[in-house]
C-alpha cells in the first residue's frame, strides 16, 4: 500500500516556467513533509521541510504548499532553472516512527 | 567535508555470494540507515540504527543483514544474495533532532547486479 502518492512521475518545462510537483497521503499521524532532490549519479539531498502547523514554507525559489484537510502538499520551483533537471521525492515521517515514507519521485527536466 | 562514504560504488555478483556494503559516516550522527531505489517504486527503508548495537527492520528488511559495532559505520550484507536484490542502494545518516530523524545525508549510492 502506497502511504504517499506523487505526481507526475515525469514533468518537462521550459527554463523560466513554474514545476509543480504534488503528493498526497492518507496517515494522519504523519507530520512532518520533507522533499528531496536528487541528481543524477548522487544520492537525495534535503530540499526543504515542512510541519503541518504551517500552511506555506518558501526557501528561494523553492515554495512547499500544505493543506491538512487535504491531506495534499506541493513542491512549486519557481522560475525554473536547467540546473533545477534532477528527480525529486516527497516524504513524510510521524512522530515515533524511524521510517520515512517516500513517493515513487518525479523525474524534472528544465529545457533552456 | 561532513560525507557519508559508501564503498563500492558498482558491484556486479553471483546468486548466492555473500557480499557487504560498507557504509561509514564523519558527522557523528546516532542515526543511520540503508534504503533500495527501484525505478518506479522511490526509496524503501531497509534497515535503521539508533545507535551502537541498536538496530531494526524497516520496510523491506528480507534477505539483508546489519550491524552497528561503531557509531560512525553501518555495513549492509547479503548473505545470499538473489537476483530481485538488484537494485540501487543508499545509505544515510541523521542527527537525532528532539528524537527525530529528520534530516537525511545520503551517500552516492551503491549500484548492485546480481546475476
Amino acid at each position: 500500500q502506497q502511504q504517499v502518492k506523487q505526481s507526475p512521475q515525469s514533468l518537462i518545462v521550459q527554463k523560466g516556467g513554474i514545476s509543480i510537483i504534488n503528493c498526497a497521503y492518507e496517515n494522519t499521524a504523519f507530520d512532518y513533509f520533507p522533499w528531496y532532490q536528487q541528481f543524477p549519479g548522487k544520492g537525495p539531498a534535503l530540499l526543504i521541510a515542512i510541519r503541518p502547523d504551517v500552511s506555506e514554507k518558501k526557501e528561494g525559489r523553492f515554495t512547499i504548499s500544505f493543506n491538512k484537510s487535504a491531506k495534499q502538499f506541493s513542491l512549486h520551483i519557481m522560475d525554473s532553472q536547467p540546473g533545477d533537471s534532477a528527480t525529486y521525492f516527497c516524504a513524510a515521517l510521524s512522530g515515533g516512527s524511524y521510517i520515512p515514507t517516500f513517493g515513487r519521485g518525479t523525474s524534472l527536466i528544465v529545457h533552456p | 567535508e561532513a560525507q557519508v562514504t559508501q564503498n563500492p560504488r558498482y558491484l556486479i555478483t553471483v546468486t548466492g555470494k555473500k557480499l557487504t556494503v560498507t557504509c561509514s559516516q564523519n558527522m557523528n550522527h546516532e542515526y543511520m540507515s540503508w534504503y533500495r531505489q527501484d525505478p518506479g517504486l522511490g526509496l524503501r527503508q531497509i534497515y535503521y540504527s539508533m545507535n551502537v548495537e541498536v538496530t531494526d527492520k524497516g520496510d523491506v528488511p528480507e534477505g539483508y543483514k546489519v550491524s552497528r559495532k561503531e557509531k560512525r559505520n553501518f555495513p549492509l550484507i547479503l548473505e545470499s544474495p538473489s537476483p530481485n536484490q538488484t537494485s540501487l542502494y543508499f545509505c544515510a545518516s541523521s542527527p537525532l533532532s528532539a528524537g527525530r530523524n529528520e534530516k537525511l545525508f545520503f551517500g552516492s549510492g551503491t549500484q548492485l547486479s546480481v546475476l
